[in-house]
């Protein structure tokens, strides 16, 4: 099973601000790598797959980087809504596929 | 618009069986994955495992073979059963299509408790 870990695990910015978000793979999972936001009382909603493409409906400002083992979620300059928690996971060939812990990112 | 919809009973009595349906709206259910994923209370997100349109499925072998899913693209729905649940499976259920999870359902609350 490959471990996902997200660094850091709670990210304290102002709006505005550039928010960089850090998740390492076990082992190389290509580029086979999704992030996801979350709300409170919501399901989580797609942001990036395969690594580095935003998902339909994404503003730009948000941008994911990186293949391997590891990878960056930025978010380029937040807004209000922006605050939430952010998991990434992996869907390779080989499952279980796996999330990570979660960054909540906080004024 | 895809939409899918969870439903089943909010409430399990421990050591019986959770059973869960989603329904697909907007899609075939040709050539995709159809995932179930959990999230217990406060907690971070699970991946219970995959049903694919063929019928083949892979699931997380965290639940020791308690899990199965099945598929009826008739009717749009896919399913998952777990057995023998505990208390450590109270969570939100959300189905959820493809390899990265673009559309998603709701949620649904089970509570296993007596």
């Amino acid at each position: 099973e490959v471990v996902m870990t997200q660094s850091p695990a709670t990210l304290s910015v102002s709006p505005g601000e550039r928010a960089t978000l850090s998740c390492r793979a076990s082992r190389s999972v290509s580029t086979n790598l999704a992030w996801y936001q979350q709300k409170p009382g919501q399901a989580p909603r797609l942001l990036i797959h395969s690594a580095s493409s935003r998902a339909t409906g994404i503003p730009a400002r948000f941008s994911g980087s990186g293949s391997g083992t590891e990878f960056t979620l930025t978010i380029s300059s937040l807004q209000s809504e922006d605050f939430a928690i952010y998991y990434c996971q992996h869907y390779d060939n080989w499952p279980p596929w796996t999330f990570g812990q979660g960054t909540k990112v906080e004024i | 618009q895809v939409q899918l919809h969870e439903s089943g009973p909010g409430l399990v009595r421990p050591s019986e069986t959770l059973s869960l349906t989603c329904t697909v709206s907007g899609d075939s259910m040709n050539v995709q994955y159809w995932n179930w994923i959990r999230q217990p209370p406060g907690k971070g997100l699970e991946w219970i495992g995959y049903i694919y349109y063929s019928g083949s499925t892979s699931y997380n072998p965290s639940l020791k073979g308690r899990v199965a899913m099945s598929l009826d693209t008739l009717q749009s729905q896919f399913s998952l059963r777990l057995t023998s649940v505990t208390a450590a499976d109270t969570a939100v259920y959300y189905c959820a299509r493809g390899w990265a999870f673009e559309y998603w359902g709701q949620g649904a609350l089970v509570t296993v408790s007596s």
